[in-house]
């Protein structure tokens, strides 16, 4: 079963408005992380943002937030007043457990934003 | 200014021939990661390391082989037994659990 799911392939938003990028996981741990990365063409991967499993408000940094709804298992990413720099392809990512170091990413979703 | 460093980045091999992908980094972090990443996909845990002279397997590592005899370097080596390694290969490393990995530009590898 997929522990990590991004059901938007692709997206289009228009510059200055904000976009939602979809993140559902799947984890029995009662303690587990979230986490979003940002890579741009250039290949590297950038950490936007990240959520705890006990974290009683939702993460913000910067023009990214993070609406978490644990009770749905949902961690979506929030781009505010989307600038064209923004366009990449953007991975949600799970740690599971207290020690764990590995982390289990998504597919990916390819934001592009239009001017 | 800190950071990881891979070399090089683009590698092409030949089939039947190891190559050895460098990851520097000077962040003084404990722990290291080698991810794989094919088209269109996420990243996957080739193998990591929490500490010096410790080493463990990811989700795909057969194939592979990793050392780490110093904190700062963490070189993956791509054998001849990994059948299908045409893929872009990144390194990672970590301060601690809750913050994100930093990670570095990656080696693009192509088997000719």
């Amino acid at each position: 079963a997929q522990k990590i799911t991004q059901t938007q392939p692709g997206m289009f938003v228009q510059e200055k408005e904000a976009v939602t990028l979809d993140c559902t996981y799947d984890t029995s741990d009662p303690s587990y992380g979230l986490f979003w990365y940002k890579q741009p063409s250039s290949g590297e991967m950038i950490f936007l943002i990240y959520q705890g499993s006990y974290d009683q408000q939702n993460a913000t940094e910067g023009r990214y937030s993070l609406n978490f709804q644990k009770a749905r298992k949902s961690a979506n990413l929030v781009i505010s007043a989307s600038q064209l720099g923004d366009s990449a392809m953007y991975f949600c990512a799970m740690r599971e457990g207290d020690s764990s170091y590995k982390l289990i990413f998504g597919s990916g979703t390819r934001l592009l934003v239009r001017p | 200014d800190g950071g990881i460093t891979q070399s090089p980045k683009y590698l092409f091999r030949k089939e039947g021939q190891n190559v050895t992908l460098s990851c520097e980094q000077n962040l003084n972090h404990d722990a290291m990661y080698w991810y794989r990443q094919d088209p269109g996909q996420g990243l996957r845990l080739i193998y990591y390391s929490q500490i010096v002279n410790d080493f463990q397997k990811g989700d795909i590592a057969e194939g592979y082989s990793v050392s780490r005899e110093k904190k700062e370097s963490f070189p993956l080596t791509v054998t001849s037994a990994q059948k299908n390694p045409t893929a872009f290969y990144l390194c990672a490393s970590l301060p601690d659990h809750n913050k994100g990995k930093t990670f570095g530009s990656g080696t693009r590898l192509t088997v000719v």
